[in-house]
C-alpha cells in the first residue's frame, strides 16, 4: 500500500525566504504526483502536476521536481509571501489505482 | 479542468441525523471521489462514484454509513448518516478524466456534529 510522508510537518519562515518542502513515497510505480495548497476549512487548489515521465514542473515562483526512482518530490517556493501561507499537500496516483493518496502536509507560515 | 460545485459549503447538525452533500460539475468526468479529511488530517479516500454502478468503498468505509449516489457522469451525493460528533470532519468531492489528467476538489464541507 502506498504510504506519503511529508517534512518538515510545520515550517515558519520570513517573508522573501526561498524555502523547500519535502515529500517521499514507498511505491515509485506511480502514475503521476499532484501538488495541491489547502488554506484553512477550505477545499485544495492544484498547484503542480508531475507525470512519472517528467523530472520537474514550474508555475511562476513555484518549481517542483519528481525522483520516481528514489520516492521523492520536493517543491520549491523562491520569494516567499505572507500569502503563502497555507498547508502544502502531496499526492501520487498510483500505476493500478485510480485514487490518489496524500501526505499528512507541511503547514507554512511566511512572517511578514 | 473541470469546476465543481459543491454545497453545503458547511452545516451544523444534531446527533443520529443525516446529510447530503452534493457535487455538481461543469463537464462529464469519468471518475469521481468523496474524501475526509477529519481535523488536523491529511485526506482519507471514503469511495469511488461509479457511474450506473454501486460506489467502490475502502477500508473501514461502508454503503449505510455514507451511501453515495452517481446519477451522472456530472453530479454526485454523499449522505453521512445516523451522525455522531467523531463524523465532524471537512468532506471533499474530487474528480479527474483519468489517465494523466490530475484531479480537482471541490471546495469542501465543513460538518460539525453536535
Amino acid at each position: 500500500k502506498q504510504e506519503v510522508t511529508q517534512i518538515p510537518a510545520a515550517l515558519s519562515v520570513p517573508e522573501g525566504e526561498n524555502l523547500v518542502l519535502n515529500c517521499s513515497f514507498t511505491d515509485s510505480a506511480i502514475y503521476n504526483l499532484q501538488w495541491f495548497r489547502q488554506d484553512p476549512g477550505k477545499g485544495l487548489t492544484s498547484l503542480l502536476l508531475i507525470q512519472s515521465s517528467q523530472r520537474e514542473q514550474t508555475s511562476g515562483r513555484l518549481n517542483a521536481s519528481l525522483d520516481k526512482s528514489s520516492g521523492r518530490s520536493t517543491l520549491y517556493i523562491a520569494a516567499s509571501q505572507p500569502g503563502d501561507s497555507a498547508t502544502y499537500l502531496c499526492a501520487v496516483k498510483g500505476d493500478n489505482n485510480n485514487d490518489m493518496r496524500f501526505g499528512a502536509g507541511t503547514r507554512l507560515t511566511v512572517k511578514p | 479542468s473541470a469546476v465543481i460545485s459543491q454545497k453545503p459549503s458547511r452545516d451544523i447538525c444534531q446527533r443520529g441525523t443525516s446529510l447530503t452533500i452534493q457535487c455538481q460539475v461543469d463537464s462529464q468526468v469519468t471518475m469521481m471521489f468523496w474524501y475526509r479529511q477529519q481535523p488536523g488530517q491529511s485526506l482519507t479516500l471514503i469511495a469511488t462514484a461509479n457511474q450506473g454502478s454501486e460506489a467502490t468503498y475502502e477500508s473501514g468505509f461502508v454503503i449505510d454509513k455514507f451511501p453515495i449516489s452517481r446519477p451522472n457522469l456530472t453530479f454526485s451525493t454523499l449522505t453521512v448518516s445516523n451522525m455522531s460528533p467523531e463524523d465532524s470532519s471537512i468532506y471533499l468531492c474530487s474528480v479527474t478524466s483519468g489517465g494523466g489528467y490530475g484531479y480537482t476538489f471541490g471546495s469542501g464541507t465543513r460538518l460539525t456534529v453536535v
